[in-house]
């Protein structure tokens, strides 16, 4: 079974514009979550899409956003993009509420540059 | 708000040594999960093991094992027998069931985790 893919791996744009990443989960994995990861911050929550629906966020400003399509694939962007937002951002996938202990399986993330 | 922290930033053992990794968590939560992950220099992060927090048995897998103390609020992985391909950032989480208020995963900040052939 295929594992979690991101695209694109790496990415560099600039100051004030925006940014689409894109994540496919594991087959038949309903729930996605995304994780920002920086050398000062560590990993942090961002958001949780379970059925097209978002289900949790975390304290990210409205620049970031998300969404799910049915196929459970999901997308984040990040718009007006500022230095801060260069990172490792991760996307896991979970069976969602059918898996009992939660568990995540990870993407290798995608890489990206603010310049 | 839930906190992971992990003590020791950096930790090194000797190739087939065994070390343990410490782990704190603060919650008000009775029911959670708690895992290890293990993120090596290529960055793909991997689920070694995991704990429900409602089991008082230690969750094994292969070399690595878990001390949880729910009391105490400790979670400490034992690798056993080290090997090369041991080293990595390994990363303690938490998470607590359901939808309305769940987080995701709060992660530590790290162990780097070096072994010494």
């Amino acid at each position: 079974k295929a594992g979690v893919t991101q695209t694109p791996r790496y990415l560099i744009k600039t100051r004030g514009q925006q940014v689409t990443l894109s994540c496919s989960p594991i087959s038949g994995h309903r729930s996605v979550s995304w994780y920002q990861q920086t050398p000062g911050q560590g990993l942090q929550f961002l958001f949780e899409y379970f059925s097209e629906t978002q289900r949790n966020k975390g304290n990210f400003p409205g620049r970031f956003s998300g969404r799910q399509f049915s196929n459970s694939r999901s997308e984040m962007n990040v718009s007006t993009l500022e230095l801060g937002d260069s990172a490792l951002y991760l996307c896991a996938s979970s069976l969602g509420r059918a898996s009992p202990s939660y568990e995540q399986y990870f993407g290798p993330g995608t890489r990206l540059t603010v310049t | 708000a839930q906190t992971v922290t992990q003590s020791q930033p950096e930790m090194s053992v000797q190739e087939a040594e065994t070390v343990t990794l410490s782990c704190t968590y603060d919650t008000s939560e009775s029911d959670y999960y708690l895992f290890w992950y293990k993120q090596p220099p290529s960055r793909q992060m991997i689920l070694v093991i995991r704990q429900e927090a409602y089991k008082q048995q230690n969750a094994t897998e292969n070399r690595f094992s878990v001390n949880f103390q729910k009391a105490a609020k400790s979670f400490s992985l034992k690798i056993s027998d080290s090997q090369l391909g041991d080293a990595a950032m390994y990363f303690c989480a938490y998470r607590i069931p359901g939808g309305g208020g769940a987080d995701g995963l709060t992660f530590g900040k790290g162990t780097h985790l070096i072994i010494q052939p």
